[in-house]
């Protein structure tokens, strides 16, 4: 089974601190993705990751970088983190860019900025 | 542009009723892949369906079936003999060929009434 985990199921912060998310796939997947969804949002994409080193912003980057110095670990980053980026966020890995793989996705991390 | 569209914000159903979740995307690409996932109010999305664009017949996985038009581009799921436990998010998503990015849909959620 894959496994997609998430470093944190809640986690509070204050305005202005630097927020790391961390993502871990167990399944040697080469894609991974962050989103964050919003109520009436539905999932938007802020990253995503075709392999090592690699990177690609997504439709909304602002506010956010990303890591992956190894294929297994995809990290996001709040370089000073605001409360309109309170949200869920969810990672996701998918095994490769074929249109038949789905995504799987890890239990996601309920983030408050305050 | 590429677009997913779930009109139907919430709805209800009774237990062991079918329903119908609508989906309909706007492409001209003619490969894409078509996807249902379900989130439950625990957060972890979970993968239900997949249709291939050039796929003839319609997905069907145990209780999903996916009611696929093409020349409508539309993309239903069906849900038959609901289960309280099918009370959940329900988002639709697409991912066209040359493109790492899935777009989703902003999402149905559903209420099985025993």
């Amino acid at each position: 089974d894959v496994k997609v985990t998430q470093s944190s199921r809640y986690l509070v912060k204050r305005t202005g601190e630097k927020v790391f998310l961390e993502c871990v796939q167990d399944m040697d997947h080469e894609n991974m993705f962050w989103y964050r969804q919003d109520p009436g949002l539905g999932l938007r994409l802020i990253y995503f990751s075709y392999d090592v080193k690699m990177k690609e912003k997504g439709d909304i980057p602002e506010g956010y970088s990303v890591s992956r110095e190894k294929k297994e670990r995809f990290s996001l980053i709040l370089e000073s983190a605001s409360t309109n980026q309170t949200s869920m966020y969810l990672c996701a890995s998918s095994l490769s860019p074929s249109l038949a793989y789905e995504q799987f996705f890890g239990p996601g991390t309920r983030l408050t900025v305050l | 542009a590429q677009k997913i569209t779930q009109t139907q914000p919430g709805m209800f159903v009774q237990e062991k009723e079918a329903v119908t979740l609508d989906c309909t995307y706007d492409t001209s690409d003619p490969s894409y892949g078509l996807f249902w996932y379900k989130q439950p109010s625990s957060g972890e999305m979970i993968f239900l369906i997949y249709q291939g664009s050039y796929d003839q017949q319609n997905a069907t996985e145990g209780r999903y079936s996916l009611n696929f038009q093409k020349a409508r581009k539309s993309a239903n799921l069906v849900i038959s003999a609901s289960q309280l436990g099918d009370s959940a998010m329900y988002f639709c998503a697409t991912l066209f060929s040359g493109t790492y990015k899935y777009i989703f849909g902003t999402g149905t959620r559903l209420k099985v009434l025993a």
